[in-house]
């Protein structure tokens, strides 16, 4: 079945720089790729909804100059947080939909995950 | 807005019995999707079950089935026959269509006792 890869799966880095996280569609042009934050035991929170071509929709509450959404081509959506904070970190998982699948199977893929640690 | 409210934090239950996790939403959309989600320990998440609301018909995938009460806007996952596979966080989900966002409910996490 389709897949949906992250890159990285765990990072950690120093307050104040800044982190890309990579989500990738491995069989599958995704127009559309959701970016998702999860504290630990905790729900996921939408982010935001990365469409290709045009600027990301940020879910209220969500910075949009602290996390930047790239969808620059039809399998690659990038999610950069910029200057970093301890508060920042968190499990981030990125998802995407196959406009292939007919009606009756899977709406969305999710990716595996990428753990961030801000020291 | 659309809400999903899982009332049950942790359960538990015997290998090989049957448990029911509890699910209620809020919308004023006739025309919608549910799931649950699992998501064990590698955080991976696993679609469970999907319905869809125009159907009637129950989902049902082997072991898993869902009760969805749509004037009740209850949408509940009846686990038999719990393997200790099973053992993980469950996630109730609703989504508008196919394309659109997936709002989840805040999870019930599921303890299988040998």
């Amino acid at each position: 079945g389709a897949v949906v890869s992250q890159h990285p799966s765990r990072v950690i880095c120093k307050s104040g720089t800044s982190v890309k996280i990579e989500c990738r569609s491995l069989d599958f042009q995704a127009t559309t790729m959701f970016w998702y934050r999860q504290f630990p035991k905790k729900s996921l929170m939408l982010m935001a909804t990365s469409n290709e071509g045009s600027k990301a929709t940020y879910e209220q509450g969500v910075e949009k100059d602290k996390f930047l959404i790239n969808h620059a081509s039809l399998t690659l959506s990038t999610l950069t947080v910029t200057s970093a904070h301890p508060e920042d970190s968190s499990f981030y998982i990125c998802s995407a939909r196959d406009p292939r699948l007919a009606g009756g199977q899977e709406t969305q893929y999710f990716g595996p995950g990428t753990r961030l640690l801000v020291l | 807005a659309q809400t999903v409210t899982q009332s049950q934090p942790e359960m538990s239950v015997q290998e090989a019995e049957t448990v029911t996790l509890s699910c209620t939403y809020d919308t004023s959309e006739s025309d919608y999707y549910l799931f649950w989600y699992k998501q064990p320990p590698s955080r991976q998440m696993i679609l469970v079950i999907r319905q869809e609301a125009y159907k009637q018909q129950n989902a049902t995938e082997n072991r898993f089935s869902v009760n969805f009460q749509k004037a009740a806007k209850s949408f509940s996952l009846k686990i038999s026959d719990s393997q200790l596979g099973d053992a993980a966080m469950y996630f109730c989900a609703f989504a508008m269509n196919r394309d659109d966002k997936i709002i989840f409910g805040k999870g019930t996490r599921l303890h299988i006792l040998p």
